[in-house]
């Protein structure tokens, strides 16, 4: 199972919106509306932020919201602040009952 | 709140079998439906996820890591746990344990992560 597809790096102003994909195939993104989103800061464990494509955990602010279309997801940080700067990680479900990351996208906020 | 904590040895020595624990507190391991992960990270690099075992007892484990990977639920300490064989530097990494809970695609409680190197 190959690693879902990211952009390396993205970055914005604050206040700002700034939108992340995340590509697979129709074996996992595609095939399911399992896609969740994690934010990762450095040194410290992934915490998760979107999960069934678009919904938001208990806590985590509507200024993050996922979408999907196809093989990709995407997830949209509206009104950017100086501490969204973070790694984030899309994750699905698979075809093989398993689990599949994304690379990672590094967000600075200029 | 559920929180979970792994343990293990830092350092693994090349062909050896690297072995690690998450403690489960403030619930119970067998409780759920829930499904326990180990995830990885080597440095710089992105999440891989390793594989899970249920309540139940059933596990499922990554493709590429099938041969060399072991998870399994000790229900009398409240803890689940990783075995990986023959390890090479390639597992040098920080391992992650999480909890999927069955009403969610999706890992909502992590440990804090562990740094194994596998070095001679």
């Amino acid at each position: 199972q190959s690693a879902l597809t990211q952009p390396v790096s993205v970055s914005g102003s604050p206040g700002q919106s700034i939108t992340i994909s995340c590509t697979g195939t129709s074996s996992d993104v595609g095939g399911y509306n399992y896609v969740s989103w994690y934010q990762q800061y450095p040194g410290k464990a992934p915490k998760l932020i979107i999960y069934d494509v678009s919904k938001r955990p208990s806590g985590v602010s509507i200024r993050f919201s996922g979408s999907k279309s196809g093989d990709t997801a995407s997830l949209t940080i509206s009104g950017l602040q100086v501490e969204d700067e973070a790694g984030y990680y899309c994750s699905s479900y698979t075809s093989i009952s398993t689990w599949v990351f994304g690379g990672g996208t590094k967000l600075t906020v200029l | 709140q559920v929180q979970l904590q792994e343990s293990g040895p830092g350092l693994v020595k090349p062909s050896q079998t690297l072995s690690l624990t998450c403690t489960v507190s403030g619930g119970s391991v067998t409780s759920g439906p829930y499904y326990w992960s180990w995830i990885r990270q080597p440095a710089g690099k992105g999440l891989e996820w390793i594989g899970r075992i249920s309540t139940s007892g059933g596990s499922m484990y990554n493709a590429s890591l099938r041969s060399r990977v072991t998870v399994y639920i000790d229900t009398s300490k409240n803890q689940f746990s990783l075995n990986l064989s023959s390890v090479t530097a390639t597992d040098t990494a920080v391992y992650y344990c999480a909890r999927r809970s069955g009403l969610l695609s999706a890992f909502d409680v992590w440990g804090q992560g562990t740094m194994v190197t596998v070095s001679s």
